[in-house]
């Protein structure tokens, strides 16, 4: 099956920080991203939608500044934590959606943020 | 809030019973998928079922999906230890396939 890769898989920082996360489609590629957050013990929440060339569509409630989301390429979008602070802790998710057949997305193992 | 519901939150069997996890949602949709989470861990697709579909099977698994009630179930059969995980059901609708996560079952089986 289709391979989507994240880096890094944990990070740790302190607040006030920026941090950069990386979502790769390894063997395809993906005009559509998207990256979720998941707190612990929780469902995938969406928080934006990554388009090739294009800007991001971030869901209700999800700052556009703070969470800033790149998709330069076809096989790679980045999302910038700006301004960490521990309540951004969590496990951030991407996907990366394959035309066509099923129209599936094919999900990342996930990057750990801690924020201290 | 859109997401849809999962029942039971946990689930605790032993080696070789069955497991059955339920996902109801909200909206009209173009298909519903089950995923698996291991702790920590990115998610595993399962299966898909379309919205005219009404039982799909894969090896042990089985799901069953009822637009009228706007319910599906996930029948895990003979389980092991191994499918130890958390279990979210995903409704897509068409297009870019943006998904709706349900609330999650954890299952855990033990030897």
């Amino acid at each position: 099956g289709a391979v989507v890769s994240q880096h890094p898989s944990w990070v740790i920082c302190k607040s006030g920080t920026s941090v950069k996360i990386e979502c790769r489609s390894l063997d395809f590629q993906a005009t559509t991203m998207f990256w979720y957050r998941q707190f612990p013990k929780q469902s995938l929440m969406l928080m934006a939608t990554s388009n090739e060339g294009s800007k991001a569509t971030y869901e209700q409630g999800v700052e556009k500044d703070k969470f800033l989301i790149n998709h330069a390429s076809l096989t790679l979008s980045t999302l910038t934590v700006t301004s960490a602070h521990p309540e951004d802790s969590s496990f951030y998710i991407c996907s990366a959606f394959l035309a066509g057949g099923n129209n599936e997305q094919f999900f990342g193992p996930g990057t750990r943020l801690t924020v201290l | 809030s859109q997401q849809g519901e999962e029942d039971p939150q946990a689930l605790s069997i032993q080696e070789g019973e069955n497991a059955t996890m339920n996902c109801s949602y909200k909206t009209s949709i173009n298909n519903l998928q089950w995923y698996r989470q291991n702790s920590g861990r990115g998610l595993v697709h399962l299966i898909l079922i379309r919205s005219n579909e009404r039982e799909k099977h894969s090896g042990r698994l089985r799901v069953t999906l009822d637009t009228s009630k706007k319910s599906s179930s996930l029948l895990i059969t003979a389980s092991r230890a191994a499918d130890t995980a958390s279990y979210f059901c995903a409704t897509g609708n068409t297009g870019f396939q943006k998904l709706v996560f349900g609330t999650g079952t954890r299952l855990l089986v033990s030897p």
